[in-house]
């Protein structure tokens, strides 16, 4: 089936710095991608939708100037946390669509620790 | 406006006895469901998934779900609990489109006990 992958797996950082996080859509085109957030013992929110071409639109509450996201080309889209905070700490999870089946296929996160 | 709810937050049961957590799903359209499994410090894997046809769904592992749409219901069914079935898992929905991000519910812890 589909596979979608993140890189890096697992990431420590120090407060403040800038992170960049990886989805990869292996062997299908995908014009959207999704990137959730998974805090400890709870569930996946959505944080924003990454477009091809086009700006992200973000959920409510997520601020778009730290959450940055770009959509680069049909198989990528990366996630760049600015200056992280330990509280941005988290799960950080994609998915993409693919359009021939309409499935969605989820990446295997990225763990994000911010010290 | 579509939305998840998983009662209970934390299921136990014995090896061998019968797993039920519970998904009901609010929807405004046709929907998708679906069902997933987390194990700690992973990613998400994908138990079984209803889109349209026969409203009982089999999946991994044994286990297996079944859509009522009179009772907005899909909950999650396994005959004999296993010790490695020990996870969390997440009822999702989504529209038919297969282009819109998934809704998640909170999350149904399961224990099994030896």
């Amino acid at each position: 089936g589909a596979v979608v992958s993140q890189h890096p797996s697992r990431v420590i950082c120090k407060s403040g710095t800038s992170v960049k996080i990886e989805c990869r859509s292996l062997d299908f085109q995908a014009t959207t991608m999704f990137w959730y957030r998974q805090f400890p013992k709870q569930s996946l929110m959505l944080m924003a939708t990454s477009n091809e071409g086009s700006k992200a639109t973000y959920e409510q509450g997520v601020e778009k100037d730290k959450f940055l996201i770009n959509h680069a080309s049909l198989t990528l889209s990366t996630l760049t946390v600015t200056s992280a905070h330990p509280e941005d700490s988290s799960f950080y999870i994609c998915s993409a669509p693919d359009g021939r089946t309409l499935q969605q296929f989820f990446g295997p996160g990225t763990r994000l620790t911010v010290l | 406006a579509q939305s998840v709810t998983q009662l209970g937050s934390h299921v136990s049961v014995s090896e061998g006895a019968l797993v039920l957590l519970r998904c009901n799903y609010s929807s405004s359209v046709p929907p998708y469901l679906f069902w997933y499994v987390q194990y700690p410090n992973q990613g998400l894997q994908l138990l079984l998934k209803y889109t349209t046809g026969a409203t009982l769904v089999k999946g991994i592992n044994g286990f297996e779900a079944e859509f009522k749409k009179s009772e907005t219901s899909f909950h999650l069914t396994k005959p004999s609990a296993h010790m490695s079935d020990a996870a969390e898992y997440f009822c999702a929905v989504s529209d038919f489109s297969g282009n819109t991000p998934l809704v998640f519910g909170k999350g149904t812890r399961l224990s099994v006990i030896a």
